[in-house]
């Protein structure tokens, strides 16, 4: 069975510039999550969706936005880029319902913002 | 606020020795805990999960963790290590609610010295 794949595995892109990441989840599964892992800040959770909708929103500016596909898949967009928006950013993928679901992750995508 | 913390940054062992990594949540009740592995350029890998009733959780790669729910802990461990077992690792939890979000500790990384 396939995990969750990620893509690009990198992007490079320069300040005030969009950067569009994807996820397909796990064959079944209906959530898709997604972190921002950047130096010095740990992973912290960005956004949650679910059969479609947003779920839960982390921590970060209306620039971090995203949606998720009929058929589970998500792209997360990351508009007006910074610098400071450098990291690898992970999606993972669950069965749904949220709570005490195991969450797994995908290989994650590079971005670099110069 | 709720938190995950582990309070060691860098642990070197030798191959074949005993581990330990430390993890401590606070939050106001028992959250579900976690532990992930994350190799160099790579996404997490699920070692194990708590949810309730037995408090030693066993995990994959020989992996097990103890729930301490009067320490708030939730400690890693493995008998012998191998030096394939050189990676970060990230104890997490979830405090259910179905908010979907995991709070990472900022990890352990382990060196492994032949």
């Amino acid at each position: 069975e396939a995990g969750v794949t990620q893509s690009p595995t990198h992007l490079i892109k320069t300040r005030g510039q969009q950067a569009t990441l994807r996820c397909s989840p796990i064959s079944g599964h209906t959530s898709v999550y997604w972190y921002q892992q950047a130096l010095g800040l740990g992973l912290q959770f960005l956004l949650w969706y679910d059969e479609g909708e947003e779920r839960n929103r982390g921590n970060f500016p209306p620039r971090f936005s995203g949606r998720q596909f009929p058929n589970y898949s998500s792209e997360l967009n990351v508009n007006a880029l910074e610098l400071e928006d450098s990291a690898l950013y992970l999606c993972a993928s669950g069965s749904g319902g949220g709570a005490a679901e195991t969450q797994y992750f995908g290989p994650g995508t590079r971005l670099l913002v110069l | 606020a709720q938190s995950v913390t582990q309070p060691d940054i860098h642990i070197t062992v030798s191959e074949g020795a005993s581990l330990e990594l430390r993890c401590n949540y606070s939050y106001g009740a028992t959250p579900y805990l976690f532990w992930y592995v994350q190799s160099p350029g790579q996404g997490l890998q699920l070692l194990l999960k708590y949810f309730s009733g037995d408090t030693l959780v066993q995990g994959i790669k020989g992996f097990e963790a103890e729930f301490k729910r009067s320490q708030s802990s939730f400690n890693l461990r493995k008998p012998s290590v191998h030096w394939s077992d050189a990676a970060e690792y990230f104890c997490a939890a979830e405090k259910g609610g179905s908010q979907g979000n995991l709070i990472f500790g900022k990890g352990t990384k382990l060196s492994v010295k032949p």
